[in-house]
């Protein structure tokens, strides 16, 4: 079975420009969230997304936006690019949202942002 | 927020000996402490994971450990091999949503 499959791989924009990643998840999971990894650190959750709805949201800045589709699928929007969003763009999927359950994420290989 | 720490940064082994890494966490409303692997160029991919009704849990090679009084958890590799070389996460999930807070990671580095 495909895993979480992002696209694109690597990307390479310029201070002020918009930006759009697309994370599809794997099959029959509804949950897709998004976390950044900057260049010698852990992953830092941005945003969760359950059945089109966002159910929770990370310390990030409203140029940070996201959504999802009837399909699970999901894509992050980055507006105004700022050389300190330089990172890995991770994404990953569960069953559910997870509250007390058991439901473990799975993560794709990321997309790789650079800004000029 | 939840705020979790792992300790030593860099470990290196040589093959055959164990590895240890633990981590401490800050909320004890934490439920959720899984371990990820990343690799050059990959994403982080789960290896092993204990929610906080278990003391410990163990998969082959690899077992982790839970201590919710002292708010700990570590990760054992035995019998290290070369392919463990990679960095590794530990996180920690609180109650209420699925919202993962990792710590900084742990370079591995396994001695041939």
């Amino acid at each position: 079975d495909a895993g979480v499959t992002q696209s694109p791989t690597h990307l390479i924009k310029t201070r002020g420009q918009h930006v759009t990643l697309r994370c599809s998840p794997i099959s029959g999971h509804k949950s897709v969230s998004w976390y950044q990894q900057v260049l010698g650190q852990g992953p830092q959750f941005i945003f969760q997304y359950y059945e089109k709805e966002e159910r929770g949201r990370g310390n990030f800045p409203d140029r940070f936006s996201a959504r999802q589709f009837p399909n699970y699928s999901s894509e992050l929007n980055v507006n105004a690019l700022l050389l300190g969003d330089s990172a890995l763009y991770l994404c990953a999927s569960s069953s559910y949202p997870g509250t007390s359950s058991y439901q473990p994420q799975h993560f794709g290989d990321g997309t790789r942002l650079s800004i000029l | 927020g939840e705020n979790v720490e792992q300790h030593p940064s860099t470990l290196s082994v040589q093959e055959g000996d164990s590895a240890v890494i633990k981590c401490t966490y800050s909320d004890s409303a934490s439920n959720y402490f899984p371990w990820y692997k990343q690799e050059l160029g990959k994403g982080p991919q789960l290896i092993i994971d204990i929610r906080s009704n278990v003391g410990e849990k163990k998969d082959q090679r690899i077992a982790v450990t839970l201590n919710k009084t002292a708010k700990h958890f570590s990760l054992h590799i035995t019998e290290t091999q070369p392919e463990d070389s990679a960095v590794y996460f530990c996180a920690a999930r609180t109650g209420g949503n699925n919202r993962l807070a990792f710590g900084k990671g742990n370079q591995v580095v396994v001695i041939p």
